[in-house]
C-alpha cells in the first residue's frame, strides 16, 4: 500500500538553530498535510499544502509541496523550546472516492535551550 | 468554533472489560477517524465513519468497533480489553466531503487507556 516515509526519524538541536525534514512516497500526492504533536496530545495541523510547488509559511515554520508530488518539506527557523515535539506528515490516499489519510511514522524534535 | 472533544480523558479497566470512548466533531464536520497510539508508534488507524456509515477501516481485530450518530459524534467500543490495548485513543473530524481540504483532520485530545 501506499506509505509515506519521513526523516529524519529524530533530531536534536541547539535553540536558535534552523530545522528541515522531509516526507516521501513512491506515490503521488495531490495534498499534504503537516502536523505537530506535543506529548500526551492530540496532533495540531500546522500547514496544509495543495498545489505542486506550493509553499506556505504559518510563523516561522515554513513547507513546500514538493514539484514531483512525491515529497514535501517542512522547515523550522530560529527554534524554540516550545517547538519539541513530534511533526507528522499525511496525505489521502488514492484508492477509490473513499481516501483515508496516510501518516508518516513521525520526526521528533528536540531542542536544547 | 468549538474544537474536538473526547471523552473521557483517562480511563483504568482491568483485563477482559469493555470500554467505549466518545467523541464529538467540530460541528459541520461530517467525518470522524480513529487513531490508536502507543508510546513511540505512530497513529495507528482504526475506522473512521462518514454520515454514520464506515467508510474506511485499519488492521484491527473485531474487538474493535464504532458508531457514528445522526448528529455526527461517534463511539468507539473495545471489547474484552487486553493489557495491549494500553494506548492513547485520539478521534479526529473532518469535512470528509469535496476538494482538498475536505481532508484535514482536526484532533481532539485523546483518551489515555489503561488497561490493568
Amino acid at each position: 500500500g501506499q506509505q509515506l516515509n519521513q526523516s529524519p526519524q529524530s533530531m536534536f538541536i541547539q535553540e536558535g538553530e534552523d530545522v528541515s525534514m522531509n516526507c516521501t512516497s513512491s506515490s503521488i500526492f495531490n495534498t499534504w498535510l503537516w502536523y505537530k504533536q506535543d506529548p500526551g496530545e492530540g496532533p495540531v495541523l500546522l500547514i496544509a499544502l495543495y498545489k505542486a510547488g506550493e509553499l506556505t509559511s504559518n510563523g516561522r515554520l515554513t513547507a513546500q509541496f514538493g514539484i514531483t508530488r512525491k515529497d514535501s518539506f517542512l522547515n523550522i527557523s530560529a527554534s524554540i523550546p516550545s517547538d519539541v515535539g513530534i511533526y507528522f506528515c499525511a496525505g489521502p490516499g488514492n484508492a477509490g472516492n473513499n481516501r483515508k489519510l496516510i501518516w508518516g511514522l513521525g520526526t521528533s524534535l528536540a531542542v536544547n535551550p | 468554533k468549538a474544537g474536538v472533544t473526547q471523552t473521557p480523558r483517562y480511563l483504568i479497566k482491568t483485563r477482559g472489560q469493555q470500554v467505549t470512548l466518545s467523541c464529538s466533531p467540530i460541528s459541520g464536520h461530517r467525518s470522524v477517524s480513529w487513531y490508536q497510539q502507543t508510546p513511540g508508534q505512530g497513529l495507528q488507524f482504526l475506522f473512521e465513519y462518514f454520515s454514520e456509515t464506515q467508510r474506511n477501516k485499519g488492521n484491527f481485530p473485531g474487538r474493535f468497533s464504532g458508531r457514528q450518530f445522526s448528529n455526527s459524534r461517534s463511539e468507539m467500543n473495545v471489547s474484552t480489553l487486553e493489557l495491549g490495548d494500553s494506548a492513547l485513543y485520539l478521534c479526529a473530524s473532518s469535512l470528509g466531503i469535496g476538494g482538498g481540504r475536505a481532508y484535514e483532520q482536526y484532533f481532539g485530545p485523546g483518551t489515555r487507556l489503561t488497561v490493568t
